[in-house]
């Protein structure tokens, strides 16, 4: 069980560039995740997904775009990268099993945006 | 207020000492606590969830209270490796505090 895996592990942008971070996950979990977390800010949720096709705005979506592809896959695309994107960026998964639904996280994407 | 707040740290403790963080949150009806551990560049693992007053694993311990709306970590007789972040969230959709930095020393 690999769990949570994303990529590219590390990016360089230049300003104005596009990009689509891969996220899967094999625990045939129903909800993933996309957050980014700067330096003394915790984690900060870009946009989620409930279920296989359906996509919701989390705290920080602007200037960003996600599609849930199938169950397995949640990608998250800048169009257009600015540098105020620079960040470390995680995806995650959960189920809900009775009252519990805990999350488990990818390695991150260091994304900078020179 | 921030929905999640939690002691800004850094927490600079003893080997074998104990040491508590307190997380405080907005959204009363929440039934669902985690508190996660980040280790320095790496993603966050989750340590404890909490769906009632409290929960206990080993030198960790989970408490809840509502009234106050506040989750509290307790860590017993600390060791290095518990040096690093701690994050608290909860909700159904994961809102996440900032972390407390703790550093256990020799």
């Amino acid at each position: 069980n690999a769990g949570v895996t994303q990529t590219p592990k590390f990016q360089v942008l230049k300003t104005g560039q596009s990009m689509t971070l891969q996220c899967a996950q094999d625990m045939n979990h129903n909800s993933m995740y996309w957050y980014r977390q700067d330096p003394g800010m915790g984690l900060r949720l870009i946009y989620y997904s409930a279920s296989e096709g359906t996509t919701d705005k989390g705290e920080v979506p602007n200037g960003y775009n996600v599609s849930r592809l199938n169950k397995r896959e949640f990608s998250l695309r800048l169009e257009s990268a600015a540098p105020s994107q620079t960040s470390v960026y995680f995806c995650a998964s959960s189920e809900q099993t009775g009252s519990s639904y805990e999350q488990y996280f990818g390695p991150g994407t260091r994304l900078t945006v020179t | 207020r921030k929905e999640v707040e939690q002691d800004p740290g850094p927490f600079n403790v003893p080997e074998g000492a104990t040491v508590a963080f307190n997380c405080t949150y907005s959204n009363s009806a929440s039934q669902s606590f985690f508190w996660y551990r980040q280790d320095c560049r790496k993603e966050p693992k989750l340590l404890m969830s909490v769906y009632s007053s409290g929960n206990e694993d080993g030198r960790f311990t989970a408490q809840l209270n509502r009234a106050s709306q506040y989750i509290s970590l307790l860590i017993r007789d600390s060791k290095l490796s518990d040096s690093a972040t701690y994050l608290c969230s909860y909700g159904q959709n994961f809102v996440f505090g900032p972390g407390t930095r703790l550093s256990v020393l020799p």
